[in-house]
């Protein structure tokens, strides 16, 4: 069965620190990996992807994230936290022979950043 | 460009009663799905058109869900006989189905339901 897992519902971290949020994955092919940002009341905001390549990729707001295949994990990283970046971010995944384009979704994690 | 909007914002309505909710999506995008999400808790998908036909609608909880998209553009999930349980964010996205694009859902700010 496909399913994504975060395993910290919160993350807290000092302003200009580097962050980091996990998400590791289970698909039955290779997957698609995606990361969302949510804001209070707001709906989830595209950040980046994986397709296929460059196993880090670099998205919107300084956010990266490395694709990791021998761990199947796709963590979240930004060099230095912004108070700003203080949200809910979800990781998602597609296994790309999965023709209905449905994504499986992590539960979420909260970061805070403290200035 | 605009973005994927969805009306209304908020809803309340009282237990028993029937509720539409619409989406608008990115134009030009054939893709389109809806989600629901509870507080503190990840979308749950609710079911997906390409085009004007559902291709998946495994997500929708029972048949007081339904779901339309008659010409391929805006959408309406539409609620009957609601419950207390139906409430929740019911979010919209939609996608261009391209294999460059790799299939990324542009999501709406959702509708705040709430059943009294």
């Amino acid at each position: 069965a496909q399913s994504v897992a975060q395993p910290e519902d919160q993350v807290n971290v000092a302003e200009g620190n580097p962050l980091t949020v996990k998400c590791t994955y289970s698909v039955s092919g290779n997957p698609y990996l995606f990361w969302y940002v949510q804001y209070p009341n707001r709906g989830l905001q595209f950040l980046l992807k994986y397709i296929t390549g460059d196993n880090l990729v670099k998205g919107s707001y300084g956010f990266e994230a490395e694709f990791n295949k021998s761990q199947t994990s796709f963590h979240l990283k930004k060099p230095s936290a912004l108070v700003s970046d203080s949200a809910l971010y979800f990781c998602a995944v597609r296994d790309i022979r999965d023709s209905n384009y449905q994504l499986i979704w992590g539960a979420g994690t909260k970061l805070i950043i403290k200035p | 460009g605009a973005g994927v909007s969805q009306t209304p914002s908020n809803k309340v309505t009282e237990k028993g009663k029937y509720v539409e909710l619409r989406c608008d999506p990115i134009s030009g995008h054939t893709a389109l799905y809806w989600y629901r999400q509870s507080l503190g808790q990840g979308p749950e998908f609710l079911i997906y058109f390409q085009g004007t036909g559902a291709a998946d609608d495994s997500g929708l909880p029972n048949d007081r869900f339904f779901a339309v998209r008659p010409e391929g553009s805006v959408s309406t999930l539409k609620i009957q006989r609601t419950e207390r349980g139906d409430s929740a964010v019911y979010l919209c996205a939609s996608s261009s189905v391209g294999a460059a694009q790799g299939y990324e859902q542009y999501f709406g700010p959702g509708t705040r339901l709430t059943v009294t």
